[in-house]
């Protein structure tokens, strides 16, 4: 069974371009996450997607980043325009179901790099 | 909020044992997480503790007291693949909350 795949696996842009981010979670999991890891800081949590739907975006920074998820399958993530403090790994995670007891597995990250 | 808070780092030799110590507030629980981080890679995940007490998996253990919002991953018989950074992630009602995570060093 395929993990949780992410791509582009490394990008590099410059400030004030645009990147778009996938995600494909595994398959069957409704529950879709982004998180993301700025440089010596903790993992942050930036989003969540059940099936189709925004079940909590509190952690999204600011209105230069929009996540879609049309279907509830693959899931986007843009950021426009990109400033340096972008810059970090992007972690999609998926889950079967939110609740007690499921495991949530995350994919190798999308790492970005803006100059 | 949620407030997590493990040691930075720590260093073990090779063939001991090693205990990293998670405590965590949240507003809403529903179990934690430990994933293992090598350098540049993905998290992986080693446990997830919903009730009180020890889980046992292999050389690894996690033991968690909800009362005392506290933690604690075991490591026994360590191996030098065992330096990586350890996540304390508590759950709160859907979302997971990571610490910064402690970075483990084992010496031969």
């Amino acid at each position: 069974e395929a993990g949780v795949t992410q791509f582009p696996s490394h990008s590099v842009i410059e400030k004030g371009q645009t990147v778009t981010l996938r995600c494909d979670p595994i398959s069957g999991h409704d529950n879709l996450y982004w998180y993301r890891r700025v440089m010596g800081k903790e993992i942050k949590f930036l989003l969540h997607f059940v099936k189709e739907s925004k079940q909590d975006e509190s952690g999204m920074p600011n209105n230069r980043f929009l996540a879609e998820r049309t279907g509830g399958t693959y899931s986007t993530l843009k950021v426009q325009p990109a400033e340096l403090e972008d810059s970090g790994v992007y972690f999609c995670a998926s889950s079967q179901d939110s609740g007690p007891g499921n495991t949530i597995y995350f994919g190798e990250g999308s790492w970005l790099t803006v100059v | 909020g949620q407030n997590i808070d493990q040691p930075t780092e720590m260093t073990a030799t090779e063939g001991a044992i090693v205990q990293i110590n998670c405590t965590y507030q949240t507003s809403g629980f529903n179990g934690l997480f430990w994933y293992q981080q090598h350098a540049g890679e993905a998290p992986t995940f080693l446990s997830y503790n919903v009730l009180d007490g020890l889980e046992e998996k292999g050389r690894f253990s996690s033991f968690l007291s909800r009362s005392k919002g506290y933690s604690y991953l075991l490591l026994k018989e360590l191996q030098m693949k065992d330096s990586a950074s350890y996540l304390c992630a508590p759950r709160g009602y859907q979302k997971v909350t990571f610490g910064t995570g402690t970075k483990l060093q084992v010496i031969p």
